[in-house]
């Protein structure tokens, strides 16, 4: 199983910073069958990044993800109110499909 | 533009058998061109996947869930359900139905969660 370990668990930014997330695999995750969502409370996780750097439809350009291998990150350029969530990675390279511990990106 | 929401019991009872149900629309679940996935999330936990249907020949399950899960699909209803038996208050949880495309198993599309508490 592809264990994924994500930090920090909790990042304390400001609107308009510069938010970086990492996500980091026990094994190389195949394909770069990475992807990353946004939950904010209450509400369902949203899908932002695909194919560990293709944004899904609807996605503004500040949120971008790169990497490979082993190392994910998702930098969002410029943080906007509404980005203050949890942010959660996920595998499916290998089964079974698997889910960081997310990061809680907080209000400074 | 496809819709997903969740139907169900939020009480069931230790050692009785959690049923739910996702109701789709905007697509068919008898089309091979989407995983029907149900996630689930514990209180205060993060996302863990409990498995998808694809066709009848292509239905895979979390090995942590063991042989207590089933996911199956209802072309009459267009429908797809979950079924985990022997349930214990491990299984307390906000359970959500998703769905992903073929090319990237990404799920783009949620229902908005359905809480099943076991007490």
């Amino acid at each position: 199983e592809t264990v994924l370990t994500q930090s920090p668990g909790t990042l304390s930014l400001s609107p308009g910073d510069r938010a970086a997330l990492s996500c980091r695999a026990t094994q190389a995750v195949k394909k770069n069958y990475l992807v990353w969502y946004q939950q904010r409370p209450g509400q369902p996780p949203r899908l932002l990044i695909y194919g560990a750097s293709k944004r899904a439809t609807g996605i503004p350009d500040r949120f971008s993800g790169s990497g490979s291998g082993t190392e994910f990150s998702l930098i969002i350029s410029s943080l906007e109110p509404e980005d203050f969530a949890v942010y959660y990675c996920q595998q499916h390279g290998d089964s079974p499909i698997t889910f960081g511990q997310g990061t809680r990106l907080e209000i400074k | 533009q496809m819709k997903l929401q969740e139907s169900g019991p939020g009480l069931v009872r230790p050692s009785q058998t959690l049923s739910l149900t996702c109701s789709v629309s905007g697509a068919s679940v008898s089309n091979y061109f989407h995983y029907w996935t149900w996630i689930r999330q514990r209180p205060g936990k993060g996302l863990e996947w409990v498995g998808y249907f694809y066709s009848s020949q292509s239905v895979h399950y979390n090995p942590s869930l063991g042989s207590r899960v089933t996911i199956s699909v209802d072309t009459s209803s267009n429908t797809f359900s979950l079924r985990l038996t022997s349930v214990t208050a491990a299984d307390t949880a906000v359970y959500f139905c998703a769905s992903a495309g073929l090319d990237y198993y990404a799920l783009d599309v949620w229902g908005q969660g359905s809480t099943v508490i076991v007490s």
